[in-house]
C-alpha cells in the first residue's frame, strides 16, 4: 500500500521569508510525486510533478520541491513567501506509469498561512 | 477550454434521497475519478474509471455508483443519502499515458449536505 505523510496541518511564515511544507512518502517501487495548491472554494490546481532525474523540481508560480530519495522525502519550497499564497496544499504519490494509470494517494493537506 | 464541469456546485438533500452528481471533461481524457475532502482527511476515491466502459472502486466507494458510457462524462449516483455522504466531491480527469499521465485536473467541486 502506498501512503503520503503531511505532518504539519498548518504552516505560518511571514511574508518574504523562506516557506517550507513537509511530506514524506511510502510505495513499493519507484514514485511518482505531485504538489497541487487548493484556494478557498476552488478545485485542487497541479504545481508541480517529481518523474525522475534532477531532484530539484520547479513549478507554478516560483514553487520548487526536493526529491529526497533515502529520507523518502518531497518537501516544497519557496525562497519568499507572498500572502497570496496562502492557501491548502497536498502531496501526493503514485508508482511511475508504465503502460497505465496508477493510483494517485493524497495527503492530508497543509494549510499555509503567510503573514504580512 | 472548459477542462472538467462538476454541476451542481451546491446540494443539500434529506436522508434516503437520490442524486447524482454530473463531470464532464473536454481534454480527451483516459482516466476520470471522484474524490471526497472531509476535514482532517484529504482526499479520498470513492470510483474511478480508465476508459469508456470500464470503472473500479476505489477506498470508500459504498453509498455510491457510476458508469462511463462516454469519454466525456463520469456521473457519480448516490442511491439513498446518508448524513456521512455530506462532503465537498470533486471530479478529476488525466491521461493514462505520457508526460501527462497521473497529472490530475480537477472540477470545481459540488459541496452536498445531507440532512
Amino acid at each position: 500500500a502506498q501512503s503520503v505523510a503531511q505532518p504539519e496541518d498548518q504552516v505560518n511564515v511571514a511574508e518574504g521569508n523562506p516557506l517550507t511544507v513537509k511530506c514524506t512518502y511510502s510505495v513499493s517501487g519507484n514514485p511518482y510525486l505531485f504538489w497541487y495548491v487548493q484556494y478557498p472554494n476552488r478545485g485542487l490546481q497541479f504545481l508541480l510533478k517529481y518523474i525522475t532525474g534532477d531532484n530539484l523540481v520547479k513549478g507554478s508560480y516560483g514553487f520548487e520541491a526536493e526529491f529526497n530519495k533515502s529520507q523518502t522525502s518531497f518537501h516544497l519550497k519557496k525562497p519568499s513567501a507572498l500572502v497570496s499564497d496562502s492557501a491548502l496544499y497536498f502531496c501526493a504519490v503514485s508508482l511511475r506509469p508504465s503502460g497505465g494509470y496508477q493510483k494517485v494517494t493524497f495527503g492530508t493537506g497543509t494549510k499555509l498561512q503567510v503573514i504580512p | 477550454n472548459a477542462g472538467v464541469t462538476q454541476t451542481p456546485k451546491f446540494q443539500v438533500l434529506k436522508t434516503g434521497q437520490s442524486m447524482t452528481l454530473q463531470c464532464a471533461q473536454d481534454m480527451n481524457h483516459e482516466y476520470m475519478s471522484w474524490y471526497r475532502q472531509d476535514p482532517g482527511m484529504g482526499l479520498r476515491l470513492i470510483h474511478y474509471s480508465v476508459g469508456a466502459g470500464i470503472t473500479d472502486q476505489g477506498e470508500v466507494p459504498n453509498g455510491y455508483n457510476v458508469s462511463r458510457s462516454t469519454t466525456e462524462d463520469f456521473p457519480l449516483r448516490l442511491l439513498s443519502a446518508a448524513p456521512s455522504q455530506t462532503s465537498v466531491y470533486f471530479c478529476a480527469s488525466s491521461y493514462n499515458r505520457g508526460l501527462g499521465a497521473n497529472v490530475l485536473t480537477f472540477g470545481a467541486g459540488s459541496r452536498l449536505t445531507v440532512l
